[in-house]
């Protein structure tokens, strides 16, 4: 049975810096993996999706790394701002015909002024 | 712009009502999740849907929820009777089956409290 783990549960830095969340999983057999934000009170924003035969994406200030042999991902958010602020869940997909996403428990991030 | 869309955004309700939440995927998107999210068990998929037919609700207490789709732009969730312990924000999902990627796009909740 597939289980993801986020660490840390939540996190808490200065504006400006750089930093790393991880992602586990304990299947390494993936389709994909998918990284999302959370708005307090909000539903889910895609933010990066990382095939299994990829090792990263970027988009703006975000890389998402994969490395699906020792079942890891880390998302790097690059020099940090207020508004990132949030909560950051990765979620995994299995290669077999359904869709379902399996998702870790999310870190929370406080980015402070 | 498109997006999924979910209705009610709010419910409250007494215990041993009935409760129907409803969503309306992209257009043009073959599958439909429904996922719960609550402060102690994340994200659970409840069930979900591929061209309208249910392909899984292994996630959903069958002796009182119930998940459709009367046609290809509305999905709905039903809960009878709804106890307290469903209390929890209730996400709807879609995506485009066989397009490669195969991206998740969420819609904003139903915020449920059952009292």
């Amino acid at each position: 049975k597939q289980e993801v783990t986020q660490i840390p549960a939540a996190l808490s830095v200065p504006e400006g810096e750089n930093l790393v969340l991880n992602c586990s999983f304990t299947d390494s057999a993936i389709y994909n993996l998918q990284w999302f934000r959370q708005d307090p009170g909000k539903g889910l924003t895609s933010l990066l999706l990382i095939q299994s035969s990829q090792r990263e994406q970027t988009s703006g200030r975000l890389n998402a790394s994969l490395d699906k042999s020792s079942g890891r991902s880390t998302l790097y958010i690059a020099a940090s701002q207020p508004g990132d602020s949030a909560t950051y869940l990765c979620a995994v997909r299995s290669p077999s015909n359904t869709g379902k996403l399996i998702f870790g428990q999310g870190t929370t991030l406080q980015v402070k002024p | 712009d498109a997006r999924v869309t979910q209705t009610p955004r709010h419910k409250v309700t007494e215990m041993g009502q009935e409760v129907t939440m409803r969503c309306q995927p992209i257009l043009g998107h073959n599958t439909v999740f429904w996922y719960r999210q609550t402060m102690m068990q994340g994200l659970e998929l409840l069930a979900y849907f591929r061209n309208r037919a249910p392909l899984d609700d292994s996630g959903m207490p069958k002796d009182r929820f119930s998940a459709e789709m009367p046609d290809a732009t509305l999905a709905t969730l039903k809960i009878q009777p709804s106890e307290p312990r469903d209390s929890a924000v209730y996400f709807c999902a879609s995506g485009l089956f066989g397009a490669g990627a195969y991206e998740q796009y969420f819609g904003p909740g139903t915020r449920l409290t059952v009292t």
